[in-house]
């Protein structure tokens, strides 16, 4: 099975710091996501990635870049965090013959 | 826009029943549909999935029903056990919409014994 790694499970970082938030997939898989979760909204997407140096705009991308310059590794980069930012942040990769698998997420708090 | 919405927040049933999960979608153009379950402190795990072409899914212990008529998805479970107790999500991709999943807000599901 592809297993999905987040760098960290919890962080907390102040307003207006740069946040990197990473994800690497075992396999050599094309597409790879990137989903906050939030209590009573459900997981919304923040941005997709179909390749390397590929990406697509999600339903939320308002304050947040991704990085893809490696097939295994998609990162998401929050340019200067904001309270209204903390969040569970999941990533994941997916098709559908085979589904859309998720890592264990980064609870990220900005204080 | 599109959504995908659950009828129920919270479901409570007794350990040995059967548990029966509603989620209504709005788009008639999507074309796939998940079921996931996230427990506490982890990230969603898929369950069962089920293509618009077909109308009804079995896996272990879990049925997927799809009624497309009326924009319904619902999941069942079979013997529920206190291991089921998680929120569960039904989630949906369009044709022409990539590989990109729109989800439901999740219904908890808590085994009684």
């Amino acid at each position: 099975d592809v297993k999905v790694t987040q760098s960290s499970r919890y962080l907390v970082k102040r307003t207006g710091e740069k946040v990197f938030l990473e994800c690497v997939q075992d396999m050599d898989h094309e597409n790879m996501f990137w989903y906050r979760q939030d209590p009573g909204l459900g997981l919304r997407l923040i941005y997709f990635s179909y390749d390397v140096k590929m990406k697509e705009k999600g339903d939320i991308p308002e304050g947040y870049s991704v990085s893809r310059e490696k097939k295994e590794r998609f990162s998401l980069i929050l340019e200067s965090a904001s309270t209204n930012q903390t969040s569970m942040y999941l990533c994941g990769w997916g098709r559908d013959r085979d589904g859309y698998t998720f890592g264990s997420g980064t609870r990220l708090t900005v204080v | 826009g599109e959504s995908v919405g659950l009828h129920l927040p919270t479901l409570s049933v007794q350990e040995g029943d059967n548990s029966i999960i509603n989620c209504a979608y709005s788009n008639s153009a999507s074309d796939y549909f998940i079921w996931y379950k996230q427990e506490s402190g982890k990230g969603p795990q898929f369950i069962i999935d089920i293509r618009s072409n077909m109308d009804k899914r079995q896996g272990q212990r879990v049925t997927v029903l799809l009624n497309k008529t009326v924009k319904h998805l619902s999941l069942q479970i079979a013997a529920t056990q206190p291991g089921d107790s998680a929120v569960y999500f039904c989630a949906e991709r369009s044709k022409g919409g990539g590989n990109k999943l729109t989800f439901g807000t999740g219904t908890q599901l808590k085994v009684e014994l």
